[in-house]
């Protein structure tokens, strides 16, 4: 079994300061981990994925995460807001190959403050 | 990535009618597509396993019978909503991933509203 945690269903922060998004998740095996961007009424664009390659992963958009084992987390970060970047954002995990389904956080509501 | 559509963007229908959703891979051959849904401000559940040439497999607690999906083509799958009602309510996204492809690409997603 799979799941994810975003802590934090609405996250506030200033144009032009830090953006961090938490994420958790849970697998029995290695995972696949994803974070989606979501504008209203729209489906999901792909910011960066981890697939067992380097921990550090750079996304779109200038945004990046970091896959940490012992921490069972995969955080989403950027160094600096920009108003466009007001969306919900999900974490998503995979367990298995291709073939199988994501299991997706609650998503975190991210507003930007001018 | 990619290139994933969905049609129609938006229906409304009458509650015990069914609807079709269409779900097209433009640029990609897809064995596999997803079904998705997502109640307003809420987050996305996986509804089925879209295969092609064969039977959809269904996540716990979705009726096959009422969600009916046909993956006829690689480029294909359709979700049908049988006898429809309100509470059926809700946007319904595919996305498609390939067997040997880490991630999945989404559609824009059908907004379906059942009066």
């Amino acid at each position: 079994a799979q799941s994810v945690t975003q802590l934090g269903s609405h996250v506030s922060v200033s144009e032009g300061a830090l953006v961090l998004l938490r994420c958790n998740y849970s697998s029995s095996v290695p995972p696949y981990l994803f974070w989606y961007v979501q504008y209203p009424n729209q489906g999901l664009q792909l910011l960066l994925k981890y697939t067992s390659a380097a921990t550090l992963v750079k996304g779109i958009n200038g945004f990046e995460a970091e896959f940490k084992k012992s921490e069972t987390s995969f955080h989403l970060t950027k160094p600096s807001a920009h108003m466009s970047d007001a969306a919900e954002y999900f974490c998503a995990v995979r367990s298995g190959g291709g073939a199988d389904g994501l299991t997706f956080g609650k998503g975190t509501h991210l507003i930007i403050q001018p | 990535g990619a290139v994933v559509s969905q049609h129609p963007s938006r229906v409304i229908c009458k509650s015990g009618t069914s609807v079709k959703i269409e779900c097209r891979s433009l640029d990609f051959q897809a064995t596999t597509m997803f079904w998705y849904r997502q109640f307003p401000k809420q987050s996305l559940m996986l509804m089925a396993t879209s295969n092609e040439g064969s039977k959809a497999t269904y996540e716990q607690g979705v009726e096959k019978d009422k969600f009916l999906i046909n993956h006829a083509s690689l480029t294909l799958s359709t979700l049908t909503v049988t006898s429809a009602h309100p509470e059926d309510s809700s946007f319904y996204i595919c996305s498609v991933g390939g067997v040997s492809s880490y991630e999945q690409y989404f559609g824009p997603g059908t907004r379906l509203t059942v009066t």
